[in-house]
Order: structure tokens, then C-alpha cells, then sequence
């Protein structure tokens, strides 16, 4: 099967600028996550969907992360406007069904903020 | 919420010898600990995964351990090689309603020594 799918596989922006990011998962999967990984640390959950439902958003920046999932199936993650420590790996993963457990992660948006 | 704890940060070792990477976990809700592998600019992998009802589960040369009275968990990889060399992530999780929320260690950065 096709895995979980993102772009672009890397972004340069100045601070106070915006960017978005996509990310198709795997067919049928039902909840999808955004992670931010700081280079040197572990993924940190910033949003969790199922379906097109927000299921957690606890650590999500609010006042300039934005994220949805319109359809249930891809999503987007947008930051507006970007700082400096903003500069991180944005993960998207996905898990199949409803109480599965294991998820599956895309490539990944290596994004830099000068 | 639950705060996971992984030690060492970084792992040298010898072709052939084992390596060992131990995590902490602190809600004892927790049921579910997958271990992942993420090479250089790679997405994570799954690499093994155990449930709070099993203490030990084995895959060829990787295996890891769950202790739930001292809420710790271990992986295991014997007979190591260079291509074994990536930073490794364990994670908890717990199901809340019909889904699971995860989190991370800070990642072992494995380094094997031909």
C-alpha cells in the first residue's frame, strides 16, 4: 500500500511569514496526527484528527497553528505568522481503524525559519 | 498527562556487541509502547511494539521488555550492526475513547562501530 504522503519535503521562510503544509495518509486510515520534531528531541503531538473531527489539540500554538482535515482525508497545517523556533520537522502519520494503535509516519517537512 | 523518559541519549557500540535503551513511562494507564527507528532525514518506522499484557516480545535480533509494576520498558538488539546505527524513539500510549494518544522519549542516538 501507498504511504502516508506530505509537501513540501522542505520549506525556507523568513519569521512573521506564512506557510502551510499537506499531508495525503494512507487510504482508509482514520486518524491522522501532526507531530513537530526539534531537531535532537522526540515527535511532539500538535493535533490528532479522526476523521475530520478534532480529537486533541491540547498542544497546539492556536494563535498562529492552524490545522484541518475538511473531507476526512488530507489535511493541512498552517503557521501564520512563523518564528524563529518554529524551525522544526513536521510529521504527519496516520493509523487505520478506530482504537488501532499503530501508526504510520510520512517523510516529513523539514521546515527552516531565518 | 504522560511524561516518557528514555535513556541513554547516545549509544556506542562495537559490530556484534548488544545494545540496550531503557524508557520510563508515569501514567499507568498506558497500555500500548511501540519503538521506532528514524534514520538520517528518514521518517520513523515501527520496529517493535508491546501491550501492557505481555512482558517480553522477540523479533530476530530485536526485543523489548515491559516491566508495568516499575513502569519501565527496554529494547534489546543483540548481535548489532552498522546499519542498526539511527536514533531510536520509544513511546506510550493510552486509548482514550476510540482513539490512542501517544508520546515520545527525546530519542537514543545509536551509533555501531564497525
Amino acid at each position: 500500500e501507498a504511504g502516508v504522503a506530505q509537501s513540501p519535503r522542505y520549506k525556507i521562510i523568513e519569521k512573521r511569514q506564512s506557510v502551510a503544509f499537506w499531508c495525503n495518509p494512507i487510504s482508509g486510515h482514520a486518524t491522522l496526527y501532526w507531530y513537530q520534531q526539534i531537531l535532537g528531541q522526540g515527535p511532539k503531538l500538535l493535533i490528532q484528527f479522526q476523521n475530520n473531527g478534532v480529537v486533541d489539540d491540547s498542544q497546539l500554538p492556536k494563535d498562529r497553528f492552524s490545522a484541518e482535515r475538511l473531507k476526512g482525508v488530507d489535511s493541512t497545517l498552517k503557521i501564520q505568522p512563523a518564528k524563529l523556533e518554529d524551525s522544526a520537522v513536521y510529521l504527519c502519520a496516520s493509523s487505520p481503524q478506530l482504537g488501532t494503535d499503530t501508526q504510520y509516519f510520512g517523510p516529513g517537512t523539514r521546515l527552516t525559519v531565518l | 498527562g504522560e511524561n516518557v523518559e528514555q535513556h541513554p541519549s547516545t549509544l556506542s557500540v562495537q559490530e556484534g556487541d548488544s545494545a540496550v535503551i531503557k524508557c520510563t513511562y508515569s501514567d499507568s494507564a498506558s497500555n500500548y509502547f511501540p519503538w521506532y527507528k528514524q534514520e538520517l532525514g528518514k521518517r520513523p518506522q515501527l520496529i517493535i511494539d508491546i501491550r501492557s499484557n505481555v512482558g517480553e516480545k522477540k523479533d530476530q535480533r530485536i526485543a523489548v521488555t515491559l516491566n508495568k509494576t516499575a513502569k519501565h520498558f527496554s529494547l534489546h538488539i543483540t548481535e548489532t550492526q552498522p546499519e542498526d546505527s539511527a536514533v531510536y524513539f520509544c513511546a506510550a500510549s493510552k486509548g482514550l475513547g476510540n482513539f490512542n494518544k501517544f508520546y515520545f522519549g527525546s530519542g537514543t542516538k545509536l551509533n555501531v562501530k564497525p
